[in-house]
């Protein structure tokens, strides 16, 4: 069974500086990989995925996200973090093996501080 | 376009009651995906649904809780004899299924379920 952790509940970093928010997954298959980042008071919003090619995928508000499949992880990243990069941020994966269901994981909140 | 729709948006309901919430998925999208997220919690699988297959009922907590699609196209989830553990925001989704299956996600508002 596919499975996703993101060890942290909360990351706070200062503005400016470098974020990572973590994230692992377990999959019997090829993995489809997914972020999602939920602002308050509103839906979850796609960031990027990695299907296959290029470890590292880039995708919305200047966010990037490694594969690493000896590591089974998906780490998303931002160079340069802003005060509006605050939200809750999901890790999903989708194992091509087990058809289209998708995992999400419990999530991590980011706080930027200014 | 239109993105995909959930009715009602707020949904109050006494202990015991019978609720059905509704979702509208993008038009042509042939998976669609029902989400639980409790208060600060992540979010939990549901159902998911392909197509004119079978559905997926494995994250379903309880018999009480159940999910229709007709004609492929609007789903309901119905809770019987609500609990009060059963408030969260139930969250819905769809993607192009097997038309794209490398395709994330486009999730619905949500409809926010308060059992007292």
């Amino acid at each position: 069974a596919q499975s996703v952790a993101q060890p942290e509940d909360q990351v706070n970093v200062a503005e400016g500086n470098p974020l990572t928010v973590k994230c692992t997954y377990s999959v019997s298959g090829n993995p489809y990989l997914f972020w999602y980042v939920q602002y308050p008071n509103r839906g979850l919003q796609f960031l990027l995925k990695y299907i296959t090619g290029d470890n590292l995928v880039k995708g919305s508000y200047g966010f990037e996200a490694e594969f690493n499949k000896s590591q089974t992880s998906f780490h998303l990243k931002k160079p340069s973090a802003l005060v509006s990069d605050s939200a809750l941020y999901f890790c999903a994966v989708r194992d091509w093996a087990g058809g289209f269901k998708t995992i999400f994981g419990a999530g991590t909140r980011l706080f930027v501080k200014a | 376009g239109a993105g995909v729709s959930q009715s009602p948006s707020n949904k109050v309901t006494e202990k015991g009651k019978d609720v059905e919430l509704r979702c509208d998925p993008i038009s042509g999208h042939t998976a669609l995906y029902w989400y639980r997220q409790s208060l600060g919690q992540g979010l939990e699988f549901l159902i998911y649904f392909q197509g004119n297959s079978a559905p997926d009922k494995s994250g379903l907590p309880s018999d009480r809780f159940s999910a229709e699609r007709t004609g492929g196209s609007v789903s309901t989830l119905t809770i019987q004899r609500t609990q009060q553990e059963d408030s969260a925001v139930y969250l819905c989704a769809s993607n192009p299924g097997l038309a794209g299956g490398n395709n994330e996600q486009f999730f619905g508002p949500g409809t926010r379920l308060t059992v007292l």
